[in-house]
């Protein structure tokens, strides 16, 4: 009962480096979200994807970018790391549209990031 | 970016006591919910509320949907200290994903 997976858990960088963060779900839930947590800040949201093959702009998306090639998968990419983004990374999920209940998320457990 | 008030921002009670906190925003939500998280992990879906009005109950947790649609509040009776960890309200927009707004959390710790 896998749920929603993060993958790595952490990871240190260099200002200037790139790297993908990997949420998968095995869940079939249609929408999924990528967001970071900062102290004192709560969750903000980078990006979604309402579906396979569709993106959209969260809240704080710039520096970032993501890809929904799979139902299961969404990707968190950053081109150029720089230390503002030294974050805690949650991906999240939710149920198949359709019905009130459907709005309950699920979480992963998070990718620490530290950008030097 | 719309972020929702919630308070306390921490609480140090005593094992036992009753807690209580709340979320308000200026905006109407049609979904509320409440999450807890613990240090290192993700947050986890404590209570759903759907309705205005709504009041739900989750063992020793009850949360409230607010009469306006802009507010909610979470009681836990009777503390232990597992109850420690941060809570985070989150509403649910209608529309455009439904994206969750989170609050700024409230941190609670228990002492013995």
């Amino acid at each position: 009962n896998a749920g929603v997976t993060q993958t790595p858990k952490f990871r240190v960088l260099k200002t200037g480096q790139s790297m993908t963060l990997l949420c998968a779900q095995d869940m079939n839930h249609e929408y999924m979200y990528w967001y970071r947590q900062d102290p004192g800040m709560g969750l903000r949201l980078i990006h979604y994807s309402v579906g396979e093959g569709t993106t959209a702009k969260g809240e704080v998306p710039d520096g970032y970018n993501v890809s929904r090639l799979k139902k299961q998968n969404f990707l968190l990419g950053l081109e150029s790391a720089a230390p503002s983004q030294t974050s805690v990374y949650f991906c999240a999920s939710r149920r198949p549209v359709g019905g009130a209940k459907n709005t309950e998320a699920f979480f992963g457990q998070g990718t620490r990031l530290t950008v030097v | 970016g719309q972020q929702l008030n919630q308070s306390p921002q921490s609480m140090f009670i005593q094992e036992g006591e009753d807690v209580s906190m709340n979320c308000t925003s200026s905006s109407i939500f049609n979904t509320w919910l409440w999450y807890k998280q613990d240090p290192g992990e993700g947050p986890v879906l404590l209570i759903a509320l759907y309705k205005a009005g709504e009041l739900t109950s989750n063992g020793r947790l009850t949360a409230q949907f607010g009469i306006t649609r802009k507010d909610s509040f979470l009681n836990i009776s009777a503390s232990i200290p597992s109850d420690v960890g941060i809570y985070f309200c989150a509403g649910v927009s209608t529309g455009g994903g439904n994206k969750l707004t989170f609050g700024t959390g409230t941190q609670l710790k228990v002492e013995l």
